[in-house]
């Protein structure tokens, strides 16, 4: 089982829905993570770090839930230049710097 | 714009050529990247430098020879590759420690064709 587990999609969705994705992970002595985005032939950029508290940032809201091993990604009101692949990132427990790519979601937001 | 400058954007190389691959940034970052994607999969990671030491080495062949020379630059060279070498090698940096570490800012990468 890889590391860290996403639906690869594509997620295609209109302008205006709500859309949300999941990123398992199987190391529960994992410690922080991120999602980040990557637009076509560019490269990624960190959108939001996850807390376990849960935040909220714009139209963008991410969740943890160790119980289950699963972060989270809502989007709301999605626009179409949210059209990218999210990536969620692990970064491993320690002072390692070892950060881990998940296989990444395609959304795809139609007009 | 990224802060982080990779060179050069396009290589083309046969596999008995030498090359390298450089990347530079001057954030301060103290920890330095060198990840591998391919199409549509996710970065793969190869290798860490934390405070100009390698850390993490992914069992990463040994044609692949990373370098840091100060704390601003990483090099990665190249020798004999095989042409499923061919992929985008992204450099990216971190501030290596602290609630940040998580914050990669990635280089527009360097997209390299192994004939």
């Amino acid at each position: 089982r890889k590391e860290v587990e996403q639906d690869p999609g594509p997620f295609n969705v209109p302008e205006g829905a709500t859309v949300a994705f999941n990123c398992t992970y199987s190391n529960s002595a994992s410690q922080s993570f991120f999602w980040y985005r990557q637009d076509c032939r560019k490269e990624p950029k960190l959108l939001m770090s996850v807390y376990s508290s849960g935040n909220e940032d714009g139209r963008f809201t991410a969740q943890l839930n160790r119980a289950s091993q699963y972060i989270s990604l809502l989007i709301r009101d999605s626009k179409l230049s949210d059209s990218a692949t999210y990536l969620c990132v692990w970064l491993y427990g320690g002072a390692t710097n070892k950060l881990i790519f998940g296989t990444g979601t395609l959304l795809a937001v139609q007009p | 714009d990224t802060e982080v400058t990779q060179t050069p954007k396009h290589l083309v190389m046969g596999m008995t050529n030498k090359k390298s691959l450089k990347c530079e940034q001057h954030m301060g970052h103290r920890a330095m990247y060198w990840y591998k994607q391919k199409a549509k999969k996710p970065p793969e990671l190869m290798f860490v430098y934390s405070y100009e030491k390698l850390s993490i080495n992914e069992s990463v062949p040994s044609r692949f020879s990373p370098e840091c020379p100060n704390s601003s630059l990483l090099n990665l060279h190249l020798h004999a590759l095989q042409p499923e070498d061919s992929a985008l090698y992204l450099c990216a940096s971190s501030q290596g420690n602290g609630p940040n570490t998580g914050e990669l800012f990635f280089g527009e990468g360097s997209r390299l064709t192994v004939l």
